[in-house]
């Protein structure tokens, strides 16, 4: 039980354009899906807060209008990267909590923008 | 702010031996969690083993255990009988309990490599 998958595991898109990765719990309702950013060899950098049906919390210095996150349901939420450069390039990993209980992370998504 | 630190970053262990992963955290809380999160190359983040801060016992999961020192605001992990698939990275990390005035975010401290040597 307590699986969260993440999708893509990879992408590689061209410097401007967007690109969305999406989060699901696959065997429980998330109330709570956190958003985190990891550059190599370097600890979790949490980017968010996402509340389903309310609008994410941002942690400071995140760019939401850049990073837009959106948690329209109980199992899935995406973050998209809006005009996408090369300094966006990173592995974006997500969590789900259900209530008050565990974070359960995802396999993680590694974003490479040329 | 709660802050998590591992001042250690690599160790390396033989396999079949015990290693003991350092982490210290700042916080003005009397109950909250503490967990240690393996990384493997994979990058799936694993929950390895979990703390409450309320409970006195060490918690102890198969070959982990930690050893909680909370007037001292330590939590090490040994790890008992070294395997080669425990190399990773690993992560102390810190969380208040909800619900509370906190922020109820996980803090991670940055890491330390463990290379397990045959």
């Amino acid at each position: 039980g307590a699986v969260v998958s993440q999708h893509p595991s990879r992408v590689i898109c061209k410097s401007g354009t967007s690109v969305k990765i999406e989060c699901r719990s696959l065997d429980f309702q998330a109330t709570t899906m956190f958003w985190y950013r990891q550059f190599p060899k370097q600890s979790l950098m949490l980017m968010a807060t996402s509340n389903e049906g309310s609008k994410a919390t941002y942690e400071q210095g995140v760019e939401k209008d850049k990073f837009l996150i959106n948690h329209a349901s109980l199992t899935l939420s995406t973050l998209t990267v809006t005009s996408a450069h090369p300094e966006d390039s990173s592995f974006y990993i997500c969590s789900a909590r259900q209530d008050l209980g565990e974070q359960y992370f995802g396999p993680g998504t590694r974003l490479t923008v040329t | 702010a709660q802050t998590v630190t591992q001042s250690q970053p690599e160790m390396s262990v033989q396999e079949a031996e015990t290693v003991t992963l350092s982490c210290t955290y700042d916080t003005s809380e009397s109950d909250y969690y503490l967990f240690w999160y393996k990384q493997p190359p994979s990058r799936q983040m694993i929950l390895v083993i979990r703390q409450e801060a309320y409970k006195q016992q060490n918690a102890t999961e198969n070959r982990f255990s930690v050893n909680f020192q909370k007037a001292a605001k330590s939590f090490s992990l040994k790890i008992s009988d070294s395997q080669l698939g425990d190399a990773a990275m690993y992560f102390c990390a810190y969380i208040d309990p909800p619900p509370t005035g906190g922020s109820e975010k996980l803090v991670f401290g940055k890491g330390m490599k463990l290379t397990v040597n045959p």
